[in-house]
């Protein structure tokens, strides 16, 4: 958890509104991941980014590796994007992940 | 696609017992990993596997044994289950990027 660092660690929206979850890391890394586990408790893979920026629906993020930093923006959220995100850095030769702690976000209605 | 399945859903041990718990993936995945991770906590890499019959520790593999039988499949042995212990642990696979995540077992201890 030292070396991944999230924030929040929880957050609650309305429906429909937009935020954004950071991810701080303190080793070099080449590929972030975000994923979301849900309340039944299933992980899943949202992002597997290099450096750069990738859209996925309501769903950005955004890959700082000069800064070491990673953002997921969520846009419009809804009740079905309520759970725990993770980010996650490889290291070595990317076969292993260092996790952050997560963000556990609640969307209101 | 694909799919990964972990037996059992559920286990209940008794301290001192030693338990095993299964994955199976047809992703056709080299590398396999076993996580734990404690009630609102991140997840805790245990042992993962490159290919068949390979073996690597990750941060927390003390009082775990893995085997990795054939590429499909890839167990994990805890070797003297702890008195009050509850967690659940997860299977992965991946084949060089994203890892893709079993439903879990989860363990309890009496």
């Amino acid at each position: 958890g030292d070396q991944v660092k999230q924030s929040p660690s929880a957050l609650s929206l309305q429906e429909g509104t937009n935020s954004a979850l950071r991810c701080n890391f303190s080793i070099a890394t080449t590929t972030v991941q975000w994923f979301l586990q849900n309340p039944r408790g299933s992980l899943m893979n949202l992002f597997y980014l290099v450096p750069g920026t990738k859209e996925n629906g309501r769903l950005k993020s955004t890959f700082n590796s000069k800064e070491s930093y990673s953002t997921l923006h969520i846009r419009d959220a809804q009740l079905e994007d309520s759970g725990t995100y993770f980010c996650a850095v490889s290291v070595g030769d990317n076969s292993k992940l260092i996790w952050g702690l997560g963000t556990s976000l609640v969307v209101n209605p | 696609g694909g799919i990964i399945t972990q037996t059992p859903k559920f286990l209940i041990g008794q301290e001192g017992q030693k338990l095993t718990l299964k994955c199976q993936q047809n992703f056709n995945h080299d590398t396999m990993y076993w996580y734990r991770q404690d009630s609102g906590k991140g997840l805790r890499l245990i042992y993962y596997s490159i290919t068949e019959n390979d073996l690597q520790k990750g941060d927390l593999s003390e009082g775990y044994d893995a085997s990795r039988e054939k590429k499909s499949s890839f167990s994990l042995t805890v070797t003297s289950a702890q008195k009050n212990e509850m967690a659940v642990f997860l299977c992965a696979s991946s084949q060089g990027d994203t890892q893709y995540f079993g439903p879990g077992t989860r363990l309890l201890v009496l």
